[in-house]
């Protein structure tokens, strides 16, 4: 079963500075991989997706993430951290007939 | 352009009342999806329709759940005799592609229910 992982419960970091939020996979196949953000009171909304290609994804907001096949590893990064990208993320796993299958979530606490 | 749309936001029921939940899908959209997100957790899927038909229903609790898409477009959940269990943010989405299709879902901003 396809099954995604985010270790961290919460990820602080300063405005200004580098964020990594973590996700690891396991799939059977091919994976095909999500990070959706949630934001109080408010559906996911998509940030970006690995199908195919090159491990490096670049997404919306000047989110990235970084696809390691040997490492079974799909983390979300940002060159520089906003107060505003304070926010729920949750990494996700494509199943058979195109449903997600989500991660616990991580909150993302920027501080000014 | 317009987004997924869910009513009600809120929805309060007593124990044992039936309840109906609606999501207008983006125009044109020809997979939709319901997800259950309990407090603190991540959305877990219930169920999915690719146009009117309703493909995947293995992630219904129980057979008190029911939801239909019968003209393709606008799709409703029901929950029939609510349990305290049952309170959660129901997430809808919809998404271009059919079943083989890689592209990215759209959320709506759900509706949280709540069982007294």
């Amino acid at each position: 079963a396809q099954s995604v992982a985010q270790p961290e419960d919460q990820v602080n970091v300063a405005e200004g500075n580098p964020l990594t939020v973590k996700c690891t996979y396991s799939v059977s196949g091919n994976p095909y991989l999500f990070w959706y953000v949630q934001y109080p009171n408010r559906g996911l909304q998509f940030l970006l997706k690995y199908i195919t290609g090159d491990n490096l994804v670049k997404g919306s907001y000047g989110f990235e993430a970084e696809f390691n096949k040997s490492q079974t590893s799909f983390h979300l990064k940002k060159p520089s951290a906003l107060v505003s990208d304070s926010a729920l993320y949750f990494c996700a796993v494509r199943d058979r007939g195109n449903k997600l299958i989500f991660g616990t979530g991580t909150l993302l606490a920027v501080q000014p | 352009g317009a987004g997924v749309s869910q009513s009600p936001r809120y929805k309060v029921a007593k124990r044992g009342q039936d309840v109906a939940l609606r999501c207008d899908p983006i125009s044109g959209h020809v997979s939709l999806f319901w997800y259950q997100q309990a407090l603190g957790q991540g959305p877990e899927f219930l169920t999915y329709f690719q146009n009117e038909a309703q493909l995947d229903k293995s992630g219904l609790p129980s057979d008190r759940f029911f939801a239909e898409r019968p003209e393709g477009s606008v799709s409703t959940l029901k929950i029939q005799r609510t349990q305290q269990e049952d309170s959660a943010v129901y997430l809808c989405a919809s998404g271009r592609g059919g079943a083989l299709s890689y592209n990215e879902q759209f959320f709506g901003p759900g509706t949280r229910l709540t069982v007294l």
